[in-house]
Parts: structure tokens; C-alpha cells; sequence
């Protein structure tokens, strides 16, 4: 089955230590997006690559940082420079831009 | 730049009703536009999406939209709303040329038994 994995579910963290959220997907897409997903405020979106070993800031980067080696895998690290790093983030890929994105299951980080 | 205003974030229906969630965009070029459903603690499912053929557009669940020029709208409706709707559903646009979906704030659909 073709989708996108993200791993773990759950991940607890103490302040002051970076964390690296896991996406996967074995789609064949080009194009990942890393969201943030906050109660009210909808999708937000950290970063973007559309072709490997390329990634773009997206509207709220700041204390995230990205990596795309493989066409399959973005992963993405919240530093601890990130000031309220407590969501649930989504992965998504898309074929390409503008069309529609995939997505998958979520991590749901909390930091105390 | 392109926007997304989704009327109400929260929606209640009764079983059987009609369920109707608004969304009204903003886009400098001719949108591409998307409904996307989210049950709690899960990933965003495409129901539906508008690219500029038919602007009556069907997606999955019985759910459809219409695309409407003269009023900036992409409405997502069901003529009969099931307890399995009871979702967080979101409107997001997209155009040639931009690589980035916008999202809306959401709607929260309940369905009252």
C-alpha cells in the first residue's frame, strides 16, 4: 500500500532538547510539507521541498530545521530554539504544486 | 497572495439534516481549491477538490461542492448528514504557479443523534 508514515504517534520531550519528527513515503512524490497544527488556527506551514536535496521556509520556520537526501523522507527537527514547540504535526507529499497534498497520520509532540 | 475564510468554526446538524460548510477565498489568479476532512487525532483525507473543469464537484461520502466565481465560494454540502460526518473539515486554495495550499481555520462539524 502506497502512503505516508510518520513516526512516532506520540513524543514527549524535555525543554532544551532538539526532537526529529519522521515522514516517509513511498508515493513517488516530489513535492513534502512539513504543518503544524494548533486547536483554532488550522494548518501552518513550516517548510516545503519540491525536488530533493531543496527546501523552502514556509510561514512559521523559525527553531524548525529540514532535511530531503531521499525523495522519500523529510524529516524535521524542532530545535530548542522554537519557543512553543507543543502541537500535533503533519507530513504531507504531493505528485506535484498546486495539486492535492497527502497526508499522513501526525505526530503529536509535547514538550513540558 | 491567496486566502481562505471558512464561516463558523463550529457547525451543529441534526442526523438526517443538511449539512452545509461555508468558504469563501481570496485569489489573484484562478484557484484551484480543495475540502479536506480530519477525524480527531488523524491526518487530513481529500474529499473533494475544484481545478477548473466542472464546478459542481462530487467527492467521497456523499459530500459535493460548487464553485462559485461571482461570489468568491466554495461551499461544501450533504443532503443528509450521518453521526460518521462528525469531523473537522477544512477549505484550502491553491493556484497555478503557487506551490503552497492555504488553509482555513477550520469548521468543527457535530451531529446531534
Amino acid at each position: 500500500d502506497g502512503g505516508i508514515t510518520q513516526s512516532p504517534k506520540y513524543l514527549f520531550r524535555k525543554e532544551g532538547q532538539n526532537v526529529t519528527l519522521s515522514c516517509e513515503q513511498n508515493l513517488n512524490h516530489d513535492a513534502m510539507y512539513w504543518y503544524r497544527q494548533d486547536p483554532g488556527q488550522g494548518l501552518r506551514l513550516i517548510y516545503y521541498s519540491q525536488i530533493v536535496n531543496d527546501f523552502q521556509k514556509g510561514d512559521i520556520a523559525e527553531g524548525y530545521s529540514v532535511s530531503r537526501e531521499k525523495k522519500e523522507s523529510f524529516p524535521l527537527t524542532v530545535t530548542s530554539a522554537q519557543k512553543n514547540p507543543t502541537a500535533f504535526y503533519l507530513c504531507a507529499s504531493s505528485v506535484d504544486s498546486p495539486y492535492e497534498q497527502y497526508f499522513g497520520p501526525g505526530t503529536r509532540l509535547t514538550v513540558t | 497572495a491567496q486566502s481562505v475564510t471558512q464561516l463558523g468554526s463550529h457547525v451543529s446538524v441534526s442526523e438526517g439534516a443538511l449539512v452545509l460548510l461555508r468558504c469563501n477565498y481570496s485569489s489573484s489568479v484562478p484557484p484551484y481549491l480543495f475540502w479536506y476532512v480530519q477525524y480527531p487525532n488523524q491526518g487530513l483525507q481529500l474529499l473533494l477538490k475544484y481545478t477548473s473543469a466542472a464546478t459542481l464537484v462530487k467527492g467521497i461520502n456523499g459530500f459535493e461542492a460548487e464553485f462559485k466565481k461571482s461570489e468568491t465560494s466554495f461551499h461544501l454540502t450533504k443532503p443528509s448528514a450521518h453521526m460518521s460526518d462528525a469531523a473537522e473539515y477544512f477549505c484550502a486554495v491553491s493556484g497555478p504557479g503557487n506551490e503552497k495550499l492555504t488553509f482555513g481555520t477550520g469548521t468543527r462539524l457535530t451531529i446531534i443523534p
